[in-house]
């Protein structure tokens, strides 16, 4: 079936720095992928969603210049945060369609300390 | 505002008992209905697909049904295992949507042997 990787699945950075998250589909082309955070015992938000070969459309509310996404290939996107704080402390997942449902990566859990 | 929610409280069930969660929208006229399982520290995984004009799917010990006039969605999982063990997440989507989501908190369900 699709799969979906994410990487890295942990990340630990100091406050002020940038992360990249990469998110690549391994057996099919996504020229859409989705980017979500959730917190503790919360629901998936939406971010962004990202476009391959054009910008990405963020949801209300979220900084596009501090969460930088690029989907420069039909099976690569990138979701970086730019100058982290804790409050950027979250569980980062991105996601692709294939056939009915979307398929997930295995998720980001991003602590800034 | 679109509005999902699932059981806010954990549902705990014994084994070979069937477990039913809920589904329960409002402002939203959902295309399509989509149901995961999440497991701690992963991303969903997809389980179910229904449309607005479907009533009722099936899959092995799995059932769904969609009723847009109440604005819900059960989900039902039959001679559950501890292996069913896991937060379920239920989404909703439209065609005109983009293939964006929304997603309820999820119920978290518990089967002890």
């Amino acid at each position: 079936g699709a799969v979906v990787s994410q990487h890295p699945s942990r990340v630990i950075c100091k406050s002020g720095t940038s992360v990249k998250i990469e998110c690549r589909s391994l057996d099919f082309q996504a020229t859409t992928m989705f980017w979500y955070r959730q917190f503790p015992k919360q629901s998936l938000m939406l971010m962004a969603t990202s476009n391959e070969g054009s910008k990405a459309t963020y949801e209300q509310g979220v900084e596009k210049d501090k969460f930088l996404i690029n989907h420069a290939s039909l099976t690569l996107s990138t979701l970086t945060v730019t100058s982290a704080h804790p409050e950027d402390s979250s569980f980062y997942i991105c996601s692709a369609s294939q056939g009915d449902g979307y398929t997930f990566g295995s998720g980001t859990r991003l602590t800034v300390v | 505002s679109q509005k999902i929610e699932q059981n806010s409280e954990a549902l705990n069930i014994q084994e070979g008992k069937t477990a039913t969660l809920t589904c329960n929208y409002t402002n939203y006229s959902p295309a399509y209905l989509q149901w995961y399982r999440q497991d701690p520290g992963r991303g969903p995984v997809f389980l179910l697909l229904i449309r607005e004009n479907e009533k009722e799917k099936r899959k092995e010990r799995l059932k769904v049904t969609f009723d847009t006039t109440l604005k819900q969605s059960l989900f039902h999982i039959t001679a559950s295992q501890p292996a069913d063990s896991a937060t379920y997440l239920c989404a909703l989507g439209g065609d005109n949507q983009g293939g964006k989501l929304i997603f309820g908190q999820g119920t978290e369900l518990s089967v002890k042997p």
